[in-house]
């Protein structure tokens, strides 16, 4: 069966320094992958996508950014993080081949910029 | 920008009693979904519904989709104290699938 692994759980960091947050995903090949944040109390914003191994689509911009550099791992990094990055981040994929599909998340980085 | 929006943003019920909430978008879809989120975890998906079908069950759950009023809802029958979670819809716009997710009904079921 599938399963998606993201981590740390939980990250408190510094303004300016820099962020890795790690998503792997098993199970399955050739995976669409997604990560979201969640502002306290309200809904998922789309932050970037990816439909393939160094394909990255960016929905919003700001100052993050992402990469796939296996097929089953995605990774969103920042090079110097702002008070505005603080969030819930959460990764997630679908089957192909259309990005509407059933989406499975993983639990999620609880990310507080101070 | 988002496409759904949840109604209410907060339901307080007896367990045993039955909870109703509704999703409206504003473009039309190709499908519409819902999902769990329990207090700092990662969402599970409950159900998808595709534009053409009207109504899905799944155990205790119920979604109807209204696609001439833009609008869905889920109802859970006989509660309990673990459906107690933050419920959204998410939807696609029929030209671009990428899903847009509203703000989510905070659902407390009270024993």
């Amino acid at each position: 069966s599938q399963t998606i692994h993201q981590w740390p759980a939980t990250l408190v960091q510094p303004v300016g320094s820099p962020l890795s947050l790690e998503c792997t995903v098993e199970g399955t090949s050739n995976p669409n992958l997604y990560w979201y944040r969640q502002a306290a109390g309200r809904g998922l914003q789309l932050l970037f996508y990816s439909v393939g191994i160094g394909q990255i689509s960016s929905e919003v911009p700001q100052n993050l950014s992402a990469s796939r550099p296996q097929d089953r791992q995605f990774i969103l990094s920042s090079k110097k993080l702002l008070l505005s990055d603080s969030g819930f981040y959460l990764c997630a994929w679908t089957e192909g081949p259309t990005l509407n599909e059933k989406l499975f998340f993983g639990s999620g980085t609880q990310l507080s910029v101070l | 920008s988002q496409q759904g929006e949840e109604d209410p943003q907060a339901l307080s019920i007896q367990e045993g009693e039955n909870a109703t909430m509704n999703c409206s978008y504003k473009t039309s879809i190709n499908n519409l979904q819902w999902y769990r989120q329990n207090s700092g975890r990662g969402l599970v998906h409950l159900i998808l519904i595709r534009s053409n079908e009207r109504e899905k069950h799944s155990g205790r759950l119920r979604v109807t989709l209204d696609t001439s009023k833009k609008s869905s809802s889920l109802l859970i029958t006989a509660s309990r104290a673990a459906d107690t979670a933050s419920y959204f819809c998410a939807t696609d716009y029929s030209n671009d699938y990428k899903l847009s997710f509203g703000a989510g009904t905070t659902v407390t079921v009270r024993a």
